[in-house]
Formats: structure tokens, C-alpha cells, sequence
């Protein structure tokens, strides 16, 4: 059964980053792209980006350009992503999701975390 | 690029039927077989339900059924039931530059 578990809540002052980590358990990354979305309270999914485990291309919204960096680390079976530059306009709880096969087929997902941004 | 076109809200009786759509261009739902619905309830996080338009994952009941027709997705709950109850996503590929897009939502309501 596969699991992704997700790091703890974050509060994060404007201007500042945020990384947030996301662990498969139950079986590994590889041969699989981890993508993450973010939904802000009472709002819709905003997909953000994703990257395959194996190689580490990634591939992003235009909207992060510039802002949203992913990475991974393949012997703790770990995906990251960080965003920087934080607004409260990003204030929100991030998922990651796997992909099955090819986009938009997001078949596992974290518990999410949620990202305050407040000064 | 804008959000996929949901109405809002939903609703149906129990053991009725209810159908969401989900509307976009020849760019996205119209361009490609790559529809998917996810099911959230509130606290969670979303739940798979639906891909390449009209499959159910494994473990899905086949009251949830997709298709498509032009630039519009469909998603179709049969028999509902009150876990029926919850906020419902379509999302769609939109090619290479901006892979995937997602509606805004809909809320389903068994009434």
C-alpha cells in the first residue's frame, strides 16, 4: 500500500521560503513523477508542478516561474518542494500526488501541509 | 490559463442520479482522452475517481462514471448516497507548456 506522508505545518513570514517534504513509504519514487498542488482555504486545486524521481526533470506552472524549486533525494525515497518569495496569497495546504502513468491521473496523495503566511 | 469551467453546486436524492460538467477548450478537455475527476471531503485530501475520462481506478464503485463530449467532461454519480456528499474536481491535460489544469469545483449535495 502506498503512502505519502508529508512534513509538519509551517508558519512563514512574507518574503520568506517554505520546503515542504513528502516521503513514500510502502513502496518507492522511482519510475514515478511526484507533482504538488496547493488549495487555498475554501478554494479550488492549483497545480503547481512536478518532477520525475528517476532523472529529476521537473516541469512547472508558469504562475511559480522563477519562485518554486523541486528536488528529491533518492535513498530516503523523499520529494521537496520549496517556494520562495512567500505572499499571503500563498497561504495554503500543499499536497504532493503521484502520477499514474501521465498527467492529470494523480492516483496517491499526501495528507497535505498547511502553509500560513503572516507577519 | 484559466480554470476549467464547474457550476458550483450539485444536488441530488438519494438512489437519484447527479452529473457535474466540466467545460474547456480544444486546448485542454477538447484536445485530449486525459480527463480526470478526484473526490475531496472536507479536511481531506482529494481521492481518484476517474481517469482518462471514463476509467475507474481500482476500488472506485462503478455508480461514478466519466465521458466526454466536445470541449465538456462529464462526470455522472448513480445511485447516490449521502458519502456521496463532497466537493468534486475535474482536471484535465493542456499540453506540454502547462500540463495540467483543474476546474474550479463543484459541490454535490445529497439531499
Amino acid at each position: 500500500q502506498v503512502q505519502l506522508v508529508q512534513s509538519g505545518a509551517e508558519v512563514k513570514r512574507p518574503g520568506a521560503s517554505v520546503k515542504v517534504s513528502c516521503k513514500a513509504s510502502g513502496n518507492t519514487f522511482a519510475n514515478y513523477d511526484i507533482n504538488w498542488v496547493r488549495q487555498a482555504t475554501g478554494q479550488g486545486l492549483e497545480w503547481m508542478g512536478g518532477m520525475n524521481f528517476n532523472s529529476g526533470n521537473t516541469v512547472h506552472a508558469q504562475k511559480f516561474q522563477g519562485r518554486v524549486t523541486m528536488t528529491r533525494d533518492t535513498s530516503r525515497s523523499t520529494a521537496y518542494m520549496e517556494l520562495s518569495s512567500l505572499t499571503s496569497e500563498d497561504a495554503a495546504v500543499y499536497y504532493c500526488a503521484r502520477v499514474m502513468d501521465k498527467w492529470p491521473s494523480f492516483d496517491y496523495w499526501g495528507q497535505g501541509t498547511l502553509v500560513t503566511v503572516s507577519s | 490559463q484559466s480554470a476549467l469551467t464547474q457550476p458550483p453546486s450539485a444536488s441530488g436524492s438519494p438512489g437519484q442520479s447527479a452529473t457535474i460538467s466540466c467545460t474547456g477548450t480544444s486546448s485542454d478537455v477538447g484536445g485530449y482522452k486525459y480527463v480526470s475527476w478526484y473526490q475531496q471531503h472536507p479536511g481531506k485530501a482529494p481521492k481518484f475517481i476517474i481517469y482518462e475520462v471514463n476509467k475507474r481506478p481500482s476500488g472506485v464503485p462503478d455508480r461514478f462514471s466519466g465521458s466526454k463530449s466536445g470541449n465538456t467532461a462529464f462526470l455522472t454519480v448513480s445511485g447516490l448516497q449521502a458519502e456521496d456528499e463532497a466537493d468534486y474536481y475535474c482536471s484535465s491535460y493542456s499540453g506540454s507548456n502547462n500540463p495540467v489544469i483543474f476546474g474550479g469545483g463543484t459541490k454535490l449535495t445529497v439531499l
